[in-house]
């Protein structure tokens, strides 16, 4: 069965600093995607980015990247040069390709807090 | 800005009361979702439509009544509810319903908060 574990309830961050928000899987698909949202107090749900299992790079956003470490199963965001906007919950999420057409598997998210 | 617009942002009701939520996206995308969100739980699947027809109902009480009307718009329509049914109701689109190699990615509205009284 597909699961998300994200391990970190909660983070806090220095302003500028860099952060990284941990988010490991498990899946019996050889095919999947993996995806992080955003979720600022506001509610709206905000895609930030996407890694392929068959990517060869990690996947880039501006100051978000993907630290994917297949044989881990991980596939950590890291945040650069933390911003006071940047506060909000965060998930990650994983979809397969060849099973649970239009399910989507989040793990409990992590709440990030950046500090002045 | 997001492209899936989602109204009313609020709504407090009564349990005998009947509104709606509504969702429209204009991305071409064929698949739309409901999802609802405690706080601080992540968003949990309530109904999927691919190509304007109902594909997963996760057996969601029947006081939840989704509704496709076109390939852009997507209703909730709300009837008795509970209390415990208050919670973030929120609307998603993505090119198909199927994952796909290249990706596939789920894009969410703002939400609708529900407050059920």
């Amino acid at each position: 069965a597909q699961k998300i574990t994200q391990t970190q309830p909660g983070m806090f961050v220095q302003e500028k600093e860099a952060v990284t928000l941990d988010c490991t899987y498990d899946t019996s698909d050889p095919s999947y995607g993996l995806f992080w949202y955003k979720q600022p107090s506001s509610g709206e749900m905000i895609f930030l980015i996407y890694q392929g299992s068959y990517d060869q790079q990690n996947a880039t956003e501006g100051r978000y990247s993907l630290n994917f470490q297949k044989a881990r199963k991980s596939a950590n965001l890291v945040i650069s040069a933390s911003q006071l906007g940047d506060s909000a919950m965060y998930f990650c999420a994983m979809r397969e390709v060849n099973t649970n057409a239009g399910k989507s598997t989040f793990g409990d998210g992590t709440t990030l807090t950046v500090k002045p | 800005d997001t492209e899936v617009t989602q109204t009313p942002k609020h709504l407090v009701m009564g349990m005998t009361n009947k509104k709606s939520l509504k969702c429209e996206q204009h991305m071409g995308h064929r698949a739309m979702y409901w999802y609802k969100q405690k706080a601080k739980k992540p968003p949990e699947l309530m109904f999927v439509y691919s190509y304007e027809k109902l594909s997963i109902n996760e057996s969601v009480p029947s006081r939840f009544s989704p509704e496709c009307p076109n390939s852009s718009l997507l209703n909730l329509h709300l009837h008795a509810l509970q209390p415990e049914d208050s919670a973030l109701y929120l609307c998603a689109s993505s090119q198909d319903l199927v994952m796909g190699v290249s990706g596939n990615t789920i894009y969410f509205g703002e939400g609708s908060w529900l407050t059920v009284v």
